[in-house]
């Protein structure tokens, strides 16, 4: 069965720290996509990062970066210099015959 | 442009009444979604679309019926709910849904806040 761990629940930092959130994945398949989302306060997902099993090049986007390890199924997401509107729940999700997600890591930046 | 658009943002209704949530999505998108999330949880998957196709109803109760009248939209039929339906009621769309796997990259709605009396 596909399972994604986001083992921490809560993480708190001061604004320009930088946060690393866990995501551990379980799957049989060899052929798979892992996904991370954005949900703010206001209730919307955002899609932030797919990425295919076969493609294990990390990837830096502005301030945000991911760290894609298949020796260790985990695909960590980190946020350089954090600021206030990164307060957000985190998901990190793998694909099954729909979108199995993690528990979430609830980040808060503060100022 | 990727965006997934809901209505009504908030709704309040009894248990008694019927309403209808409604999605919409102008990307060409052929694949859409229904997902239910409560406080602190991850969403849960309830209905998925493929091509206005009904493919996948993770057994919901049947006081939600879903409809996708054509492939830019997807309704949620609501009736006679209860307390514990309140939730935050997510829409989604992708480019396709394929051979039985979500690949594609969903892109949600910001989702209508539901409270049941």
């Amino acid at each position: 069965a596909q399972k994604v761990t986001q083992a921490q629940t809560e993480i708190s930092v001061v604004e320009k720290e930088d946060v690393t959130l866990d995501c551990v994945y379980e799957t049989r398949d060899t052929t798979y996509y892992l996904f991370w989302y954005k949900q703010p306060p206001s209730g919307e997902l955002v899609f932030l990062i797919r990425r295919n099993s076969f493609d294990e090049q990390n990837e830096i986007s502005g301030r945000y970066s991911w760290n894609f390890q298949k020796s260790t199924s985990s695909f960590n997401f980190t946020i350089t210099a954090s600021q206030v509107v990164d307060s957000a729940v985190y998901f990190c999700a793998l694909s099954d015959y729909k979108l199995s997600f993690g528990a979430g890591t609830t980040v808060t930046v503060r100022a | 442009d990727t965006e997934v658009t809901q209505t009504p943002k908030h709704l309040v209704m009894g248990m008694t009444n019927k309403k209808s949530l409604k999605c919409e999505q102008h990307m060409g998108h052929r694949a859409m979604y229904w997902y239910k999330q409560k406080a602190k949880k991850p969403p849960e998957l309830m209905f998925v679309y493929s091509y206005e196709k009904l493919s996948i109803n993770e057994s919901v109760p049947s006081r939600f019926s879903p409809e996708c009248p054509n492939s830019s939209l997807l309704n949620l039929h609501l009736h006679a709910l209860q307390p514990e339906d309140s939730a935050l009621y997510l829409c989604a769309s992708s480019q396709v849904y394929g051979s039985g796997r979500a690949t594609d990259t969903q892109y949600f709605g910001p989702g209508t806040r539901l409270t049941v009396l």
